[in-house]
């Protein structure tokens, strides 16, 4: 079965540092999101990617906050200087325009903790 | 009145018995609408969407309820490894692409 790699797994940075997050969609989707959840709380939208560009962005995602598509294959979440309320474990998400946009394929998430 | 609201639970049911929990949206406009299931410090997964006339695969039936703007979800049978947080998720209507994510219902299955 397809899935959504994430990596790293678990990353520990101290606050003001910059953190890139990686996720290798399934290849034939078309969609890409990050999700955040923190610990105990409900999923939170970040961003959604399509066609090469932002399509949708929430208010958490604010300047510090960036995605890439670099290579075709990969995509990335950079946070510039990390705070500490960044810690959360972040899902990299895909959707394939059969299935609509709306039915997600999640990766194991990467779990950031600010110190 | 939150977006999408769930009861957190824990539903606490034993092993074979049937257990249902409903989650309510706000938003009439509302037109896709999901179950997922979460696992502890795992990522959601798509446990099925809910169609108008009602849905089942196999253990588990969904409904949706238009009129009092909830939908459910039954689960028949229940197994040891159907414990799990379960996360009612809406359609944004104010986006093409996201989602609205209610904060779970905890499940818990005793032997």
């Amino acid at each position: 079965e397809p899935e959504v790699t994430q990596t790293p797994s678990h990353q520990v940075t101290q606050m003001g540092q910059e953190v890139i997050l990686r996720c290798v969609p399934i290849s034939n989707h078309l969609y890409f999101y990050w999700y955040r959840q923190i610990l105990g709380q409900k999923v939170e939208f970040l961003v959604s990617f399509y066609n090469n560009e932002i399509s949708e962005k929430s208010e958490i995602f604010d300047d510090q906050f960036s995605v890439e598509r670099p290579d075709g294959s990969n995509f990335t979440l950079k946070i510039r200087s990390t705070k500490l309320e960044d810690s959360a474990m972040y899902f990299c998400a895909s959707a394939n325009r059969a299935a609509g946009a709306n039915v997600l394929t999640f990766g194991a998430g990467s779990r950031l903790t600010v110190l | 009145r939150k977006e999408v609201e769930q009861d957190p639970g824990p539903f606490n049911v034993p092993e074979g018995a049937t257990v249902a929990f409903n989650c309510t949206y706000s938003n009439s406009a509302s037109q896709s609408f999901f179950w997922y299931r979460q696992d502890c410090r795992k990522e959601p997964k798509l446990l099925m969407s809910v169609y108008s006339s009602g849905n089942e695969d196999g253990r588990f039936t969904a409904q949706l309820n238009r009129a009092s703007q909830y939908i459910s979800l039954l689960i028949r049978d229940s197994k040891l490894s159907d414990s799990a947080t379960y996360l009612c998720v809406v359609n944004n209507v104010r986006s093409n692409y996201q989602l609205i994510w209610g904060a779970g219902t905890k499940l818990i299955i005793k032997p």
